[in-house]
């Protein structure tokens, strides 16, 4: 079955630290890739995406992806975090079946 | 407005009730989708429409009813609540298979 794994339930960092959050999913087939925020009190927005091309993908506020075929991965980052960034973080993969799949969420804190 | 109106935003109610959540959107995307959030589970897919008159099920769906008979009403029924039930519910609406609009949510506790 086709599953998404955010291993990093809950992550703090200080201002100005780089971050990486991890991403996997088991769908073998063709995938489409998400990246989702969801500030506190607030609804999920997209903060980037990969259809196909290039495989390191720029969103919004700064943030990056980088899909990597073989080993199954999305992972997020950013180089210089804000206290802004404080949110939850949604990986979500759509394969050809048009079903659509969310990972577990993965809390950011930033320290300020 | 444009945007997507979920009611009510806080619900609360007892085991064995029905209960429906209302979700509006105002820009005749195609497709709707309803997810539930629960800690340690990120956000399920409970149903999803590609269009009025047409639904289907999620990773989720039991104990959930659906309807669809206008494009831009898409409400969610739990037809005999129970605890398990007890959650964020978010609709979200897109022009194609990948929700991009979420609305605000509706917390529901069931006692």
């Amino acid at each position: 079955a086709q599953s998404v794994s955010q291993h990093n339930h809950h992550v703090i960092l200080s201002e100005a630290a780089s971050l990486e959050l991890g991403c996997n999913y088991s769908y073998g087939g063709t995938v489409n890739l998400f990246w989702y925020v969801q500030y506190p009190g607030q609804h999920l927005q997209l903060l980037l995406k990969y259809f196909s091309g290039d495989p390191l993908v720029k969103g919004i506020k700064g943030f990056e992806a980088e899909f990597i075929k073989s080993k199954f991965s999305f992972n997020l980052r950013k180089p210089s975090v804000q206290w802004s960034d404080t949110a939850e973080y949604f990986c979500a993969v759509n394969n050809n079946f048009n079903k659509f799949y969310f990972g577990s969420g993965t809390k950011l804190n930033v320290k300020p | 407005d444009a945007g997507i109106t979920q009611s009510p935003r806080y619900k609360i109610t007892e085991t064995g009730r029905q209960v429906t959540l209302m979700c509006h959107q105002t820009w005749s995307h195609s497709y709707m989708f309803w997810y539930r959030q629960d800690l340690g589970h990120g956000l399920r897919l409970i149903y999803y429409s590609a269009a009025a008159d047409i639904t289907d099920k999620g990773e989720v769906p039991d104990g959930y009813v659906v309807s669809r008979s206008k494009t831009e009403n898409f409400p969610l029924t739990l037809e005999s609540a129970t605890r398990s039930q007890t959650s964020v519910y978010f609709c979200a609406s897109s022009e194609t298979s990948q929700p991009q609009h979420f609305g605000d949510g509706t917390r529901l506790s069931i006692l």
